[in-house]
C-alpha cells in the first residue's frame, strides 16, 4: 500500500541554522513526491515536486528537497531559516491510481525561534 | 495564479442538519478533490471527481456526498451533520495530464454543535 511517514511531529530550530523536515514514502511503481506549506488558518502553498532527474529539486522560498532512492526518503532542507518559516509542513506521493490525487503525511509543525 | 475559493472560511453548523460547502476554482481544471484535515491524522481524501458529474470515493467517504454541475464548481454535503464531523475541510483543483501539483482553496473550519 502507497504511504507517507513523517517521523517529526515537531521540529525546532533556530533562525539563521539549517533545517530538515523528513519524509518517507512506500510506493511500488516511480514516486512522484511533493512538500506543501500551511500557514496558520490558511490552505495549502505548494512547494516543490519530484518527477524524476536531480535527485535535488529547487522549490518555492529558498527551500529544497533531497530525493534518495535507496532510502526512500524525500527531506526539506533549507540552508538559513527565518522565523516567518514556522508553519505546518505536508510531504504527499501522488497515488498510483491515477488522476493525481495526493497522498500525505499526517505534518510536520516547523517552529523557528529568534 | 490559479484561485480555488471556498465559500465560508468558518461555519457553525447544529447536530443534523444539512451542510453544503462550496468550492469554485478558475483555471479550467479536470480535477477537484474534497480533504479532510485533522490534528496528527494530515489530510484525509473524502471524494475527488474527474469530469463533470463524475465523482469516486475517496478514503472517508461515509457521512458525505458531492455534487459537479460544472466543472469550475464542486460541492461537499454533509447530508446529516454529526460532532465528528467538525473539522477543517480543503478543496483542491488540478490539471488531469502529466504529473502536476494541485492547488488549494483557503479552507472551511467546520464546527458541528
Amino acid at each position: 500500500a502507497q504511504s507517507v511517514a513523517q517521523p517529526e511531529d515537531q521540529v525546532n530550530v533556530a533562525e539563521g541554522n539549517p533545517l530538515t523536515v523528513k519524509c518517507t514514502y512506500s510506493v511500488s511503481g516511480n514516486p512522484y513526491l511533493f512538500w506543501y506549506v500551511q500557514y496558520p488558518n490558511r490552505g495549502l502553498q505548494f512547494l516543490l515536486k519530484y518527477i524524476t532527474g536531480d535527485n535535488l529539486v529547487k522549490g518555492s522560498y529558498g527551500f529544497e528537497a533531497e530525493f534518495n532512492k535507496s532510502q526512500t526518503s524525500f527531506h526539506l532542507k533549507k540552508p538559513s531559516a527565518l522565523v516567518s518559516d514556522s508553519a505546518l509542513y505536508f510531504c504527499a506521493v501522488r497515488d498510483e491510481g491515477g488522476y493525481n490525487k495526493l497522498i500525505f503525511g499526517a505534518g510536520t509543525r516547523l517552529a523557528v525561534h529568534p | 495564479d490559479v484561485k480555488v475559493t471556498q465559500s465560508s472560511r468558518y461555519l457553525v453548523k447544529r447536530t443534523g442538519e444539512k451542510v453544503f460547502l462550496e468550492c469554485v476554482q478558475d483555471m479550467d481544471h479536470e480535477n477537484m478533490f474534497w480533504y479532510r484535515q485533522d490534528p496528527g491524522l494530515g489530510l484525509r481524501l473524502i471524494y475527488f471527481s474527474y469530469d463533470v458529474k463524475m465523482k469516486e470515493k475517496g478514503d472517508i467517504p461515509e457521512g458525505y456526498s458531492v455534487s459537479r454541475e460544472k466543472k469550475e464548481r464542486f460541492s461537499l454535503i454533509l447530508e446529516s451533520a454529526s460532532t465528528n464531523q467538525t473539522s477543517m475541510y480543503l478543496c483542491a483543483s488540478s490539471l488531469q495530464k502529466g504529473v502536476t501539483e494541485a492547488f488549494f482553496g483557503q479552507g472551511t473550519r467546520l464546527t458541528v454543535v
